[in-house]
């Protein structure tokens, strides 16, 4: 079956631009995580939606970052006045349901920030 | 201290042999551990979830979990080159939360 879907697959933008990725889950799976990869570096989460709760929006690095979901489909991710340390992967993931299940990713954005 | 600790390597073992791969973590509530591998400018893969103390196996890979002892690993059997990759270790702290977080990862080679 499909697996998680993100496009742009690369993004190149001025600095002070906004950005918006989009992340399209596995079909069915309830949960999304959005996390970002700096080079070299590990994982950092982002936030996380889990059906109509609210999201746990507690990774999201600054107000200038921002995402959205519709029910269990499609998530957007919005940057707002990019900078230059906004350069990175952005991965996002979906999983069957909260906590302890599995979390399958998508291919990322590479987000550069001229 | 970070949450969860790897050795970032790289790890060089030489084809047939057995790998193996640490991670260590702080959050004694931690339910969950999973592997994955990431090639160079792909994404994540998931490729072994452990819940429970012991091993679990998987074809030429077995996890192991000590929550006694904050410890979790992944050992690859009869190592090939096309294991190589950076390994990365993600720990989830209950149910009550999706988040995952992950170690820095650990760069493996297998040489042929």
């Amino acid at each position: 079956g499909a697996g998680v879907s993100q496009s742009p697959s690369n993004k190149v933008t001025e600095k002070g631009k906004d950005v918006e990725l989009r992340c399209d889950p596995i079909s069915g799976h309830t949960a999304l995580y959005w996390y970002r990869q700096r080079l070299g570096q590990g994982l950092e989460f982002l936030i996380y939606f889990q059906g109509n709760s609210a999201p746990d929006k507690s990774g999201l690095p600054s107000d200038r970052f921002s995402a959205e979901r519709t029910g269990e489909s499609v998530s957007t991710l919005t940057i707002q006045r990019t900078q230059q340390e906004d350069s990175a992967v952005y991965l996002c993931a979906s999983s069957l349901g909260p906590g302890t299940y599995e979390q399958y990713f998508g291919p990322g954005t590479r987000l550069t920030v001229t | 201290q970070k949450e969860v600790e790897q050795n970032s390597g790289p790890l060089s073992v030489p084809e047939g042999a057995i790998a193996s791969l640490n991670c260590t973590y702080s959050d004694r509530g931690s339910q969950s551990f999973f592997w994955y591998r990431q090639y160079s400018g792909k994404s994540p893969e998931l490729i072994m979830f452990i819940y429970s103390n012991g091993d679990k196996e998987d074809g030429r890979f077995t996890a192991q979990l000590n929550k006694a002892s904050q410890y979790v690993s992944l050992l690859i059997r009869d190592s090939q080159p096309s294991d190589s990759a950076t390994y990365l270790c993600a720990v989830n702290r209950g149910s009550n939360t999706g988040k995952l977080i992950f170690g820095q990862g650990t760069t493996l080679q297998v040489k042929p």
